[in-house]
């Protein structure tokens, strides 16, 4: 009943490949998020995206490239990635209105694996 | 940002008896406290929430509790059952930068039949 899907499931790539991660709803959320997950660790935000706009970076190194097509998609485009960014990439949204804080519906993510 | 500490790391239980998470913050913007569930090879779940301006909520075996003057938030489980067994983490989101949430460390719960 994931109402936030988020494609490829599994990813494999080498340190020259350039890859993205595509995450997609259907809510009529306004608030898209891009976090990074390692095992046994909470996800660390990096991204957000309040209609259509960045509004948040968390210092994310720029071989991470967020992208927001619309309202409904949010891009991670990869480039350059180091054996450490190997993780669980998770998408979330919410209901974009005002400065009230919403609850955020995660995917099941992407596992990356940077050979 | 500043932290928020959860405890404890790992927790068993037996089944039918009752698991409690403390989760302790220091920032006076604290508004908006979150739970999530996390199952192995999963994605976090969100299984309860409370604004500052609530002090209890319950959601039939779980219920979530609110100390703003101490600063300590708590998810209480009762009953537990083997399928309660995951990571929980807490969160906390703040008045003053919207849709950043700051997670807990997180516990892991096992319950044992």
């Amino acid at each position: 009943d994931t109402e936030v899907t988020q494609t490829p499931k599994h990813l494999v790539m080498g340190m020259t490949n350039k890859k993205s991660l595509k995450c997609e709803q259907h809510m009529g959320h306004r608030a898209m998020y891009w976090y990074k997950q390692k095992a046994k660790k909470p996800p660390e935000l990096m991204f957000v995206y309040s209609y259509e706009k960045l509004s948040i970076n968390e210092s994310v190194p720029s071989r991470f490239s967020p992208e927001c097509p619309n309202s409904s998609l949010l891009n991670l485009h990869l480039h350059a990635l180091q054996p450490e960014d190997s993780a669980l990439y998770l998408c979330a949204s919410s209901q974009g209105s005002g400065q009230i804080n919403q609850p955020q519906h995660f995917g099941d993510g992407t596992r990356l694996s940077i050979l | 940002g500043e932290n928020v500490e959860q405890h404890p790391s790992t927790l068993s239980v037996q089944e039918g008896d009752s698991a409690v998470i403390k989760c302790t913050y220091s920032d006076s913007a604290s508004n908006y406290f979150p739970w999530y569930k996390q199952e192995l090879g999963k994605r976090p779940q969100l299984i309860i929430d409370i604004r500052s301006n609530v002090g209890e909520k319950k959601d039939q075996r779980i219920a979530v509790t609110l100390n703003k003057t101490a600063k300590h938030f708590s998810l209480h489980i009762t009953e537990t059952q083997p399928e309660d067994s995951a990571v929980y983490f807490c969160a906390r989101g703040t008045t003053d930068s919207w849709g950043k949430l700051q997670f807990g460390a997180g516990t892991q719960v096992v319950v044992t039949p």
